[in-house]
């Protein structure tokens, strides 16, 4: 699976959009994106992920670039609840040769939101 | 909705001591997860379960085993433990055999060994 990258750290202002990038130059045309995140010492939680497509759920958006080296996460309207450690990760599905579904998680980025 | 349920929640061993963990997944669920998070640290993959047999193996110690039941749960049993082993250690399931990478943690497992 690719490498990702991620910045350590980033602030981000009650309510406004929290906008999280990471880069991925050396993703594969059939590597998926996935976000997780964790709010301190639970259990990590799945947000959305896409392979080429902007996808959104109830939960964040996930901007792609069209070359597919790097994506976005964003939070429309961050809350304090949402601070925690976003992981971004580039996983190849089984069909196409990938492990068991097992994810790889590297260094995230920790997002403090501040009221 | 029903979770991911691990027990216990808390833990505390000596060194040299055995220990067990164990995890339930979501109800048709077939496939299970194991990761050990280390103070500080990024959760770590152990070891995973699709159908009963080990599909992935991960930084798992030589003094670490696990299985998955034919009711789906999985126990992950460790022994000799050491001080390092002290950790969260997180189960998380999926259908049909993670295909997804759609992952359901559980809230974990908290190992501490004096």
């Amino acid at each position: 699976d690719a490498k990702t990258t991620q910045p350590p750290s980033m602030d981000c202002a009650e309510g406004r959009a929290a906008n999280l990038p990471c880069n991925h130059s050396t993703i594969s045309g059939n590597e998926y994106v996935y976000w997780y995140r964790q709010i301190h010492s639970q259990g990590p939680q799945y947000i959305i992920h896409g392979l080429k497509n902007n996808e959104t759920n109830e939960m964040a958006s996930l901007i792609i670039t069209e070359d597919r080296k790097s994506s976005t996460l964003i939070l429309p309207h961050a809350t304090l609840r949402d601070t925690a450690v976003y992981y971004c990760i580039a996983r190849k599905p089984l069909e196409y040769g990938g492990s068991q579904g097992n994810l790889i998680f590297g260094k995230g980025t920790k997002l403090s939101v501040k009221p | 909705a029903a979770g991911v349920i691990q027990s216990p929640r808390h833990l505390i061993k000596e060194k040299r001591e055995t220990a067990t963990l164990k995890c339930y997944p979501i109800p048709r669920h077939d496939t299970v997860y194991w990761y050990q998070q280390g103070p500080g640290q990024d959760p770590q993959f152990l070891i995973s379960f699709y159908e009963k047999m080990q599909s992935d193996k991960g930084s798992i110690p030589d003094r670490f085993s696990a299985q998955q039941f034919s009711d789906y749960h999985s126990e992950l049993n460790m022994s000799s433990l050491e001080l390092g082993d002290s950790a969260l250690y997180f189960c998380a399931s999926t259908p049909h055999g993670g295909n997804t990478g759609e992952l359901f943690f559980g809230e974990g497992s908290r190992l501490t060994v004096l």
